[in-house]
């Protein structure tokens, strides 16, 4: 079985120009889910798809961020224009719908550097 | 809001120490507990998860973890640990009958030879 696949593995722009992430989830999985991961931290939930729908993205800066699963299977996360503080590491997850015990699996995640 | 506290943010050992890698959660309803490792440069991988039944529950590489309702904890442990144990670890939870996964800050094990 294939894994969460995401790319680029890693990304440098200049703050105030604009970056996106792709992500491919597990075949069958209704929830997909981006993370924050910034160094020394915990990841933290930005957004929460269940097939095409948005679930949570309380955490989400929607004034520079925005996420779209269009068809309810791979999704890609804007940021427009990046800033210093966006220098993390965005972690993908996806999950099989319907319960909330089910584990969920972890794309190696994109690092971008912002400077 | 549920939340997650990994009071340790780096625990070092040596090699064949046991380890101890404490978590606790506060939540007005029932959670699902889980501990995720992170090895440098990788994703995330689930250890082990507690849903319900027994509270001792047993996960990959020899972890295990135990939860305790009264004192909300969910603590990690290891007999005795491998150099290839050295990584990141987290705890997270999940509201009963919600998908919203939350990670605590996270406890970097060092093992030393």
């Amino acid at each position: 079985e294939a894994g969460v696949a995401q790319s680029p593995r890693y990304k440098i722009i200049e703050k105030r120009q604009s970056v996106a992430f792709w992500c491919n989830p597990i075949s069958g999985h209704a929830t997909l889910y981006w993370y924050q991961q910034i160094l020394g931290q915990g990841p933290k939930l930005l957004i929460q798809f269940q097939n095409n729908g948005v679930v949570d993205d309380s955490q989400l800066p929607k004034d520079r961020f925005s996420a779209e699963r269009l068809k309810g299977v791979d999704s890609t996360l804007k940021i427009q224009p990046a800033k210093l503080e966006d220098s993390a590491v965005y972690l993908c997850a996806s999950s099989r719908a319907g319960t909330s015990n089910t584990e969920a699996f972890f794309g190696q995640g994109t690092r971008l550097t912002v400077v | 809001a549920q939340s997650v506290t990994q009071l340790d943010s780096q625990v070092p050992v040596f090699e064949e120490a046991p380890v101890e890698l404490r978590c606790n959660y506060s939540s007005s309803v029932s959670v699902y507990l889980f501990w995720y490792v992170q090895y440098p440069n990788q994703g995330l991988q689930l250890l082990l998860k507690y849903l319900s039944g027994s509270t001792l529950v047993k996960g990959i590489n020899g972890f295990e973890a135990e939860f305790n309702k009264s004192q909300t904890s969910f603590h990690l442990r290891k007999p005795s640990v491998h150099i290839s144990d050295t990584a990141e670890y987290f705890c997270a939870v999940t509201l009963y009958n919600t998908d919203k996964l939350i990670f605590g800050t996270g406890t970097r094990l060092q093992v030393f030879p």
